[in-house]
């Protein structure tokens, strides 16, 4: 079963900001925070991970609760090539398995 | 350039057929995985490879088979006892857990 729970869907409009939110509350303590996103027909792209700090790219911000017990992925300036399914999933263990949940779909509008 | 690459991107295949999906990458990682997207649904985890001639079953793995005699590559075979294998499938392969997973573009298994 997936470890992260997400909302289904969200909605954003173009050129603001979008925070997707993410909950994983049986995070273990050498769990990394991954995030992917899939556009139809197409594999999943890496998007951005982080352990325990705030984690910023030129895609996207990752900012993690004190606790580990959520995420929230942050992308400053949504434009319509942004929307896509995103997946938060929790990547360690002995096994490092990636199990993806069903994701958020995120919508842009113009 | 280094990457992951899945062949043939359009697969059919008349039922009762087994078929092997191709998986390659050049990024030297250890691990790899084999994935099932169903329309309008998440990726179901397969098989999975840690390490050369080791793999473990994920969870939907009744029906399908794979190797993994080279870290370079983990195919998949769909056997005629998976009773719906018509789907979009996926391959990945991730170093470790403090680096990124890369997707393959995916192979369309379609089976009549």
């Amino acid at each position: 079963d997936a470890k992260t729970t997400q909302p289904n869907s969200m909605e954003s409009n173009e050129e603001e900001p979008v925070h997707l939110p993410c909950n994983h509350s049986t995070i273990s303590g050498t769990d990394y925070i991954h995030w992917y996103r899939q556009l139809p027909s197409q594999g999943p792209e890496y998007v951005i991970h982080g352990l325990t700090s705030n984690v910023n790219n030129r895609m996207a911000s990752l900012a993690i609760a004190e606790d580990r017990k959520s995420s929230t992925l942050i992308l400053h300036r949504a434009t319509l090539r942004d929307a896509a399914v995103y997946y938060c999933i929790l990547v360690g263990g002995s096994q490092g398995n990636l199990i993806f949940g069903k994701g958020t779909k995120l919508s842009v509008k113009p | 350039d280094g990457g992951i690459t899945q062949s043939p991107k359009y697969l059919f295949r008349k039922e009762g057929q087994n078929v092997t999906l191709s998986c390659e990458q050049n990024l030297n990682h250890d691990a790899m995985y084999w994935y099932r997207q169903d329309p309008g649904q998440g990726l179901r985890l397969i098989y999975y490879s840690q390490i050369v001639n080791d793999f473990q079953k994920g969870d939907i793995a009744e029906g399908y088979s794979v190797s993994r005699e080279k870290k370079e590559s983990f195919p998949l075979t769909v056997t005629s006892a998976q009773k719906n294998p018509t789907a979009f499938y996926l391959c990945a392969s991730m170093g470790n857990m403090n680096t990124e997973a890369f997707f393959g573009q995916g192979t369309r298994l379609t089976v009549v």
